[in-house]
């Protein structure tokens, strides 16, 4: 079975551009997860969709971040006008049911961005 | 503002040596914890979900204990080898919430 799977791998952009990430979770699983690493911090939570629905965006920094997942499937997440602070690795996770709280949350290798 | 501590930051030990770290987080409103195992560029691995406090699980040479009461939990490696060369990561997750809240991670090097 396909594990996460997240695109691009590395991106470089100047700040002021736009980024999209795009995440495939595993196929069946309802909950999806973005998280971030920035600077060698601890990993932060941005967001939480179950199926095609936000159920928790309390992680998002600023309204330059936007979340889509179409049709309950793949997710994407924009950064539109990249800051030089938005540097770090973004990773995608996903877990199986919706009631089934404590399910393991199996994560994406990660995109690494970084904004010059 | 939730805090998960692991210690040591970074841990030197040689093949064959067992080792263990710790896990701290917040007592109160606990739901379950997590632990991955991540070598850089790759993605974190997940190791054990607990939720029951004196659980303990196993999986190969490690395993892990959680005493929800006092907010910890260990991380034990038997027999280090140098595959087991990562950083290992906690995560909490608190009542009626997904989010994980990871803790910095401790880097665990094996030397030959």
């Amino acid at each position: 079975e396909a594990g996460v799977t997240q695109f691009p791998s590395h991106s470089v952009i100047e700040k002021g551009q736009t980024v999209t990430l795009r995440c495939d979770p595993i196929s069946g699983h309802d909950n999806l997860y973005w998280y971030r690493r920035v600077m060698g911090k601890e990993i932060k939570f941005l967001l939480h969709f179950v199926k095609e629905s936000k159920q928790d965006e309390s992680g998002m920094p600023n309204n330059r971040f936007l979340a889509e997942r179409t049709g309950g499937t793949y997710s994407t997440l924009k950064v539109q006008p990249a800051e030089l602070e938005d540097s770090g690795v973004y990773f995608c996770a996903s877990s199986f049911r919706d009631y089934r709280q404590t399910d393991t949350q199996y994560f994406g290798p990660g995109t690494r961005l970084t904004v010059l | 503002i939730l805090n998960v501590e692991q210690s040591p930051q970074s841990l030197h030990v040689q093949e064959g040596d067992s080792t263990n770290f710790t896990c701290s987080f917040p007592s109160s409103n606990f739901y379950a914890l997590h632990w991955y195992r991540w070598e850089t560029a790759k993605s974190p691995e997940a190791l054990f979900v607990m939720t029951l406090n004196g659980d303990e699980k196993k999986k190969g040479r490690i395993s892990a204990t959680l005493n929800t009461k006092e907010g910890y939990s260990y991380l034990y490696i038997k027999g280090s080898q140098p595959e087991d060369s990562a950083t290992y990561l906690c995560a909490f997750q608190g009542d009626s919430s997904y989010k994980l809240i990871f803790g910095s991670g401790t880097r665990l090097l094996v030397r030959p």
